[in-house]
């Protein structure tokens, strides 16, 4: 039963261009939200967090939005580089909790 | 200086062994965690440890067993492999329960 989902295995953007990473999750009780970037054969690196009380955190080119109502959460990349090119990881924590809930990740590709 | 280490980083094993994998973190974590990474590509957790308590034991065999002899070491032993264990296991440490998480590189196990 999986709680985080991302539903676009793969997305292929141009260099310049935004890249748009889409992540739904089912428990209202997530209230801490996190996105991974993986390179093959390296562990994910952390990347950027929200919690509930926000619905926008920026970091430079990372944005993440948080619709709560919809448990919807995206992660902008703006301008993209061929360097962003990776596997994108949601995950999400239950405020009662003390684990993530990952999704099974999208492929970014940025063209150059 | 690696941050989350484990070894080895590729295992190729027959099925009826035992094997172990090591994981260290120089972070000072009080964190550590056992991620499995099946061929579908969904991370799950394990196991997580905090200050060498056991908190989080997903529903794993019982032929997996993790050991954590100090808060910068969570090693795991795993009896009896079978073709199911493929997967690529990932150690990672927080500073605090569901922070954000520092994965180590992955040991990609083969059970042939």
């Amino acid at each position: 039963d999986q709680q985080v989902k991302q539903n676009s295995p793969s997305l292929s953007v141009q260099e310049g261009r935004i890249s748009i990473l889409n992540c739904d999750y089912t428990n209202s009780m997530f209230d801490y939200f996190l996105w991974y970037k993986k390179y093959p054969a390296e562990g994910p690196t952390f990347l950027i967090s929200i919690s509930s009380i926000k619905d926008k955190n920026e970091d430079g080119r990372f944005t993440v939005f948080l619709n709560k109502s919809a448990k919807h959460l995206s992660l902008h990349i703006v301008p993209s580089q061929p360097g962003d090119s990776a596997v994108y990881f949601c995950a999400a924590s239950p405020n009662t909790g003390n684990q993530f809930y990952f999704g099974t990740g999208t492929s970014l590709t940025v063209i150059p | 200086d690696t941050a989350v280490s484990q070894t080895p980083k590729y295992l190729v094993t027959q099925m009826g062994n035992d094997k172990s994998i090591k994981c260290e973190q120089n972070l000072g974590h009080d964190t550590m965690y056992w991620y499995k990474q099946d061929s579908k590509k969904f991370l799950k957790i394990m196991f997580s440890y905090n200050n060498k308590e056991l908190i989080i034991n997903e529903t794993v065999p019982n032929r997996f067993s993790p050991k954590s002899p100090d808060k910068a070491h969570l090693n795991l032993h795993i009896n009896s492999l079978e073709l199911g264990d493929s997967a690529v296991y990932f150690c990672a440490s927080s500073q605090r329960e569901a922070a954000e998480a520092f994965f180590g590189q992955g040991t990609r196990l083969t059970v042939v």
